[in-house]
C-alpha cells in the first residue's frame, strides 16, 4: 500500500464511449503524474500536475484529457478511444515535481483499460 | 530514451542475494541514479536511489562505482515476492524537467525456490 489509490482498477469500454480514471493520493504531495503502460512496452509519462497546475504534456492525443482539481485528485477523461490505446494507466505522486532528490515518485496500482 | 542499459533477464536462487548490475557509462555529474521494481500487473514500487556514494535501506543496498558508470542493486536475501522487473533510471534533476522518470525495459528477476 503506497498511499495511492486508483479506481476502477478494471475497465472495458467501446470506442464511442466516455469514462474517467481517477486517482487519490493521501501522502500531503503537491504533484500528480499520468504514465501509460502498453504491452511489452516501458512506461510513458502522459501528464504532470504540479500544484494543480499542469507543468507537462507529452503529446498525448487529445482524446486523453487530464484534471486536477486538487492536489489530492488527478482524473483522466477518456473519450473516442482506439483498441491501441488498450494498456494499463499509472498514477503517481510526489512531495513537489521539483525533480530533486528527495522528489521520489509512488506509484499507485493502475487501471487496466481494454478498448474494444 | 532511457540512459541506461541492463540485462534482460536474471535468475537468482531463494536466499541467496540477487546482484542487478546498471550500465549508465553517459551519466551527468548532478544525475541520481534510482532504482524502481514493478510485480505482475502493479504500480512500479520505488527502491533505493543515491548520487555517488554506496546507499542501503531495508530493502536493498546500491552500490555505484568510483565512475559512476555503472551500478549494481543488491538484494540480499532474495524470496519469492522479489520476482519482479527491476528498472535503473537515471534521473535528470532540476525544476526544468519536472522530476521525469524516463523508464527502460528493465531486468525481469525471476527468484526460484
Amino acid at each position: 500500500e503506497t498511499g495511492v489509490t486508483q479506481t476502477p482498477r478494471h475497465l472495458v469500454m467501446g470506442m464511442t464511449n466516455k469514462k474517467s480514471l481517477k486517482c487519490e493520493q493521501h501522502l500531503g504531495h503537491n504533484a500528480m503524474y499520468w504514465y501509460k503502460q502498453s504491452a511489452k512496452k516501458p512506461l510513458e509519462l502522459m501528464f504532470v500536475y504540479s500544484l494543480e497546475e499542469r507543468v507537462e504534456n507529452n503529446s498525448v492525443p487529445s482524446r486523453f484529457s487530464p484534471e486536477c482539481p486538487n492536489s489530492s485528485h488527478l482524473f483522466l477523461h477518456l473519450h473516442t478511444l482506439q483498441p491501441e490505446d488498450s494498456a494499463l494507466y499509472l498514477c503517481a505522486s510526489s512531495p513537489s515535481g521539483s525533480g530533486g532528490p528527495l522528489d521520489t515518485q509512488y506509484f499507485g496500482p493502475g487501471t487496466r483499460l481494454t478498448v474494444l | 530514451d532511457a540512459k541506461t542499459t541492463q540485462p534482460p533477464s536474471m535468475d537468482c536462487a531463494e536466499g541467496r542475494a540477487a546482484n542487478l548490475p546498471c550500465n549508465h557509462s553517459t551519466i551527468s555529474g548532478n544525475e541520481y541514479v534510482y532504482w524502481y521494481r514493478q510485480i505482475h500487473s502493479q504500480g512500479p514500487q520505488y527502491i533505493i536511489h543515491g548520487l555517488k556514494n554506496n546507499e542501503t535501506n531495508e530493502m536493498a543496498s546500491l552500490i555505484i562505482t568510483e565512475d559512476r558508470k555503472s551500478s549494481t542493486l543488491i538484494l540480499p536475501h532474495a524470496t519469492l515476492r522479489d520476482t519482479a522487473v527491476y528498472y535503473c533510471i537515471v534521473r535528470p534533476l532540476g525544476s526544468s524537467n519536472t522530476g521525469k522518470l524516463i523508464f527502460g525495459q528493465g531486468t525481469t528477476l525471476q527468484v526460484k525456490p
